[in-house]
């Protein structure tokens, strides 16, 4: 089976860094992937892990270590506009998107 | 190039009633997943589709619902008679054949049950 655990709620204050992290467990591994949902919106695409190491996107990088199954979404300057919903994410072999739960980021001023 | 579109965006149905949920991808994506997702809660797979192919529907309740990707037009999420339960946010997200590591959604159809 496949399972992504991540923590339900992070607190963070404008302006600071905060790291989310997700660990998987999977049968067959492709990849970690990220996505941003405000609260009534869609999920949109941040980034994508295919192998080890760190990924910058502007504000935002993702990091991947397939030895440890684990992987974070690294938050820089929070602004509040990013006070949202975080998910990780998995394609399996079969080309199915499996999600975490998802975690809720509070941005205090 | 326009977006993975859902319509309607908000449905509201009695109990017992039908309800079809529309989703068309985006250009070039052959890959379509439905998701339902209830309030403060992850988004919970419940079938993955191809052109006229159901390719993995491990997700979805063995009765009432049912999911179609036809060779023309949209994907259709039905699920007959409805049930409070039902009631949640249904999101559809599309990908190209190449790859499946990012997904485009759609702004979603929430579903009220009364």
């Amino acid at each position: 089976g496949q399972s992504l655990e991540q923590p339900s709620e992070v607190t963070a204050v404008e302006g600071a860094i905060v790291q989310i992290n997700c660990t998987y467990q999977t049968s067959g591994f492709y990849g970690l992937s990220w996505y941003q949902q405000h609260d009534g919106g869609a999920p949109t695409f941040l980034s994508y892990n295919g192998l080890d190491g760190l990924e910058e996107t502007g504000r935002f990088s993702s990091f991947l270590s397939r030895s440890d199954s684990y992987g974070y979404l690294l938050l820089q300057e929070l602004q509040m506009k990013d006070s949202a919903s975080y998910f990780c994410a998995v394609p399996n072999r079969d080309d199915k998107i499996i999600f975490g739960k998802g975690t809720r980021l509070h941005i205090l001023p | 190039n326009a977006g993975v579109m859902q319509n309607p965006r908000h449905l509201v149905r009695r109990r017992g009633q039908e309800a079809r949920l529309r989703c068309s991808p985006m250009k070039g994506h052959s890959h379509v997943y439905w998701y339902r997702q209830l309030p403060e809660e992850g988004l919970k797979f419940m079938v993955y589709l191809q052109k006229e192919n159901i390719i993995d529907e491990s997700g979805m309740p063995k009765e009432r619902f049912s999911a179609e990707f036809p060779k023309e037009g949209p994907s259709i999420l039905r699920i007959q008679q409805v049930v409070r339960g039902d009631s949640a946010a249904y999101f559809c997200a599309s990908s190209p054949r190449t790859t499946n590591t990012e997904a485009f959604f759609g702004q979603g159809t929430r579903l009220t049950v009364v």
